[in-house]
């Protein structure tokens, strides 16, 4: 898989919106983009994942640049259940791997 | 959907002895996969299993460690004579048979963390 580029630790205040990049410029064609988050103590969560087009789902939303090039997680309004490690991946689509590859993310803390 | 469920949740053993830990996937997911992730570092891949069929492992999964899904259900991961490097948490994640691996998305359990003494 891709290599992506997270800053190592974000603040954000409660009931904000929070915006979490991630740089992939070395992204293939047929790269998807996945999020996973991991509370404390807990094994990661399925966030998102998209390919090109901006994705919304119940937890968040994800952009995506017109180049590809780098993505952008957006949680409409933090609350303190979203402090977490926020990891973005990108899946090869045409990969024979299933496996994930997981950089060392980006850990949001929440301020209430 | 009771998610996935792994035994036990925290393991401490003493240098050279033998550890098992289970997880149990979510019912009907056929895929099930092995990671381990040491303290301040992201999960790292061990190995796959689609049904019983173990498919992909890492340069990480030494011969001290074994892992087995008979009959496709629940899996086992074994590790031999354990070393204080082994010392980590051991995630286990299923997926169904429904997603390409782009589209996959994974759901881990709360993982077994070991400590060697």
């Amino acid at each position: 898989d891709a290599k992506t580029t997270q800053p190592n630790s974000m603040e954000s205040n409660e009931e904000e919106p929070v915006h979490l990049p991630c740089n992939h410029s070395t992204i293939s064609g047929t790269d998807y983009i996945h999020w996973y988050r991991q509370l404390p103590s807990q094994g990661p969560e399925y966030v998102i994942h998209g390919l090109t087009s901006n994705v919304n789902n119940r937890m968040a939303s994800l952009a995506i640049a017109e180049d590809r090039k780098s993505s952008t997680l957006i949680l409409h309004r933090a609350t303190l259940r979203d402090a977490a490690v926020y990891y973005c991946i990108l899946r090869d689509s045409g990969a024979g791997s299933y496996q994930l590859t997981f950089g060392k993310g980006t850990k949001l803390s929440v301020i209430p | 959907d009771t998610g996935v469920s792994q035994d036990p949740r925290h393991k401490i053993t003493k240098r050279g002895q033998n550890v098992t830990f289970r997880c149990d996937p979510i019912s009907e997911h056929n895929r099930l996969y092995w990671y381990r992730q040491t303290l301040g570092q992201g999960p790292e891949f061990l190995t796959y299993f689609q049904n019983e069929a173990q498919l992909e492992k890492s340069r990480l999964l030494s011969d001290r460690f074994s892992a087995e899904r008979p009959k496709g259900s629940f899996s086992t991961l074994e590790i031999q004579r354990t070393e204080q490097g082994d010392s980590a948490m051991y995630l286990c994640a299923s997926s169904s048979r429904a997603s390409a691996s782009s589209n996959e998305k994974l759901f881990f359990g709360s993982g077994t963390q070991l400590s060697v003494l």
